[in-house]
């Protein structure tokens, strides 16, 4: 396995514009977390799944964003009408459930809305 | 509110230790203490945890209070490659609450 995986790893968008990230895991990884981050600043949790279930989106900046994971396998965030604020690296990570659990990021992807 | 509290910046030379701490004073009791660190243009990546006891594995050694309300990640011999910004956080491994980041020590070795 190569890790977690994320496309694209860049991505420039006009505002108002409609973008989805995807986020490939560890394949024998049930959990699957979504996290952005801006600079100078720790990860900020977005949201997780176990399986296809998403077990917390309370903490998604807004109606804008959403996330998927329709099979249990890969997972999409989408973030509509993009505002530049928005503008962050988005991380993906995934892990094994149970305590403790020790989980394996992606590289990224850098959004940058104009 | 934040679940632990770091420095913001911490400085070594290389090739001495470094001791990081944090203080996680409303840990439960069933709270995992996990670091983790992120070198520049990269994801974090996974360092150590531990429970209640020290711990030692190939990249670090964990130190927990005895009380549980602060920890200490201990570089033995510090590499410029350490650089990064070290994150400390708490996690149950259940239910719905992910694992969290602060804004974490950012870490600068001297050669």
């Amino acid at each position: 396995d190569t890790g977690v995986s994320q496309d694209p790893r860049h991505k420039i968008t006009k505002r108002g514009q409609n973008v989805t990230f995807r986020c490939d895991p560890i394949s024998e990884h049930n959990r699957l977390y979504w996290y952005r981050q801006t600079l100078g600043q720790g990860p900020e949790f977005l949201t997780y799944f176990q399986n296809e279930a998403q077990l917390e989106k309370s903490r998604l900046l807004s109606d804008r964003f959403s996330a998927e994971r329709p099979k249990g396998s890969f997972s999409t965030l989408e973030i509509q009408r993009t505002e530049q604020g928005d503008s962050a690296m988005y991380l993906c990570a995934s892990s094994r459930s149970g305590t403790p659990t020790e989980a394996f990021f992606g590289q990224g992807t850098r959004l940058t809305v104009v | 509110d934040a679940k632990t509290t770091q420095p913001n910046s911490m400085e070594s030379n290389e090739e001495e230790p470094v001791h990081l701490p944090c203080n996680h004073s409303t840990i439960s009791g069933t709270d995992y203490i996990h670091w983790y660190r992120q070198l520049p243009s990269q994801g974090p990546e996974y360092v150590i945890h531990g429970l209640t006891s020290n711990v030692n594995n190939r990249m670090a050694s964990l130190a927990i209070a005895e009380d549980r309300k602060s920890s200490t990640l201990i570089l033995h011999r510090a590499t410029l490659r350490d650089a990064a910004v070290y994150y400390c956080n708490t996690y149950s491994g259940g239910g719905a609450d992910g694992l969290t980041f602060g804004k974490g020590t950012h870490l600068i070795i001297q050669p």
